[in-house]
């Protein structure tokens, strides 16, 4: 059965920290990963990452691939309050038309 | 501007009545879905239609029956409301299913049967 775990289940920073949030996947046939961000109503999006685009950067958010091991993870350096959310990370299997998605990561920065 | 809407936001219901929800994309998007978000904040497939067309149906009681009048809604109707289908209902939209694509969610509509 196909199955995301994201880890840690929660966090909580201070500002300025870097935080390093995991998704590992078991899936048939891999075609792309997706970050999302979910504060209090829709998910976010924050990266896709497939075969083709195993790194993705955007401000203090980044995010990598890796297809041998299984896995993705999120970093955030120098953390703000505004950050604080759940992350969301989803995987598609090829011809599936569908994401499975994780319990999630929720992380609390506190001022 | 809104780019995925859904009404209404917020809905209070008593177990054995039957209630819809709409959902609405500007996008342009060929795909729509319907997700299930418990009180854990887990996401889960129920439905996808792809140009009015059902593509996706998870393992979900038949009470829930989609319906998408043209590729720019997609509706939800539930009938005899349970306990167990009190949640937060996203719509989500992408651009097609060839991809793969991101895809976009509406703002949620929260379901509470009493």
């Amino acid at each position: 059965e196909d199955k995301v775990v994201q880890s840690p289940l929660s966090l909580v920073v201070h500002e300025g920290d870097t935080v390093t949030l995991n998704c590992s996947y078991e899936v048939t046939n891999f075609r792309s990963l997706l970050w999302y961000k979910q504060e209090k109503k829709a998910p976010t999006f924050l990266f896709m990452l497939t075969s083709s685009g195993i790194e993705k950067k955007s401000g203090r958010l980044s995010s990598i691939l890796d297809k041998k091991e299984l896995f993705s993870i999120l970093n955030i350096t120098a953390t703000q309050t505004g950050d604080s959310a759940v992350y969301l990370c989803a995987v598609e299997p090829s011809g599936t038309y569908k994401y499975i998605f994780g319990t999630g990561t929720r992380l609390k920065v506190l001022a | 501007d809104t780019a995925v809407s859904q009404t209404p936001k917020y809905l209070v219901t008593q177990m054995g009545n039957d209630k819809s929800i709409k959902c609405e994309q500007n996008l342009g998007h060929d795909t729509m879905y319907w997700y299930k978000q418990d009180s854990k904040k887990f996401l889960k497939i129920m439905f996808s239609y792809n140009n009015k067309e059902l593509i996706i149906n998870e393992t979900v009681p038949n009470r829930f029956s989609p319906k998408s009048p043209d590729k720019a809604h997609l509706n939800l109707h539930i009938n005899s409301l349970e306990l167990g289908d009190s949640a937060v209902y996203f719509c989500a939209s992408s651009q097609g299913v060839s991809g793969p694509y991101e895809q976009y969610f509406g703002p949620g509509t929260r379901l509470t049967v009493t």
